[in-house]
């Protein structure tokens, strides 16, 4: 199957700091990513689509200017978290739409602390 | 919007069945999936459904019927590992452009 992956896989990062965080398709095209967060014991929030080429488009109460979002290429879409506080702490997980076949395939998610 | 419910804990034994219910409200319904998550760890995909009835595969079963906005996932001879969040997901193709929205998950906890 298709393979998607992130990095890093763990973070820890000061608060006031930024991180990025890569999302690559491995082994097809991706023109639209999805980014999640997810809090210990809840289930996955989407945070924004990224459609490369273009601005994403983030879900509500999702700050914009604090989680930056760049799809420069049909393998790799990108989010930093800026600015980074405590509250930031989650795991994020990244998502790949391989469009012909219309399915979704997840990353390994990235584990982000911030202290 | 959509609404997708799922109860969020169940509890069963080794080497027993235990069905995961999920009921769902969409607009342009263009799928449905489960998939296991593993404390810490990304989901992973079990099972698809688009029309109605029963995927098998294996020890796990899924079941839809698009009618009733309903669907389960039965897990037979349950094992020590299946013990994870069971995720029910929904793809919107009118109100949410084709993507999946994720119900709340069901902590499966096995004991022996």
């Amino acid at each position: 199957g298709a393979v998607v992956s992130q990095h890093p896989s763990r973070v820890i990062c000061k608060s006031g700091t930024s991180v990025k965080i890569e999302c690559r398709s491995l082994d097809f095209q991706a023109t639209t990513m999805f980014w999640y967060r997810q809090f210990p014991k809840q289930s996955l929030m989407l945070m924004a689509t990224s459609n490369e080429g273009s601005k994403a488009t983030y879900e509500q109460g999702v700050e914009k200017d604090k989680f930056l979002i760049n799809h420069a290429s049909l393998t790799l879409s990108t989010l930093t978290v800026t600015s980074a506080h405590p509250e930031d702490s989650s795991f994020y997980i990244c998502s790949a739409l391989d469009s012909p076949i219309h399915e979704q395939y997840f990353g390994p998610g990235t584990r982000l602390t911030v202290t | 919007g959509q609404n997708i419910d799922q109860p969020t804990e169940m509890t069963a034994t080794e080497g027993a069945i235990v069905q995961i219910n999920c009921t769902y409200q969409t607009s342009g319904f263009n799928g449905l999936f489960w998939y296991q998550q593993h404390a810490g760890e990304a989901p992973t995909f079990l099972s698809y459904n688009v029309l109605d009835g029963l995927e098998e595969k294996g020890r796990f079963s899924s079941f839809l019927s698009r009618s009733k906005g309903y669907s389960y996932l039965l897990l037979k001879e349950l094992q020590m590992k299946d013990s994870a969040s069971y995720l029910c997901a929904v793809r919107d193709l009118i109100n949410a452009g084709n993507m999946l929205t994720f119900g709340g998950g069901t902590r499966l906890m096995v004991k022996p």
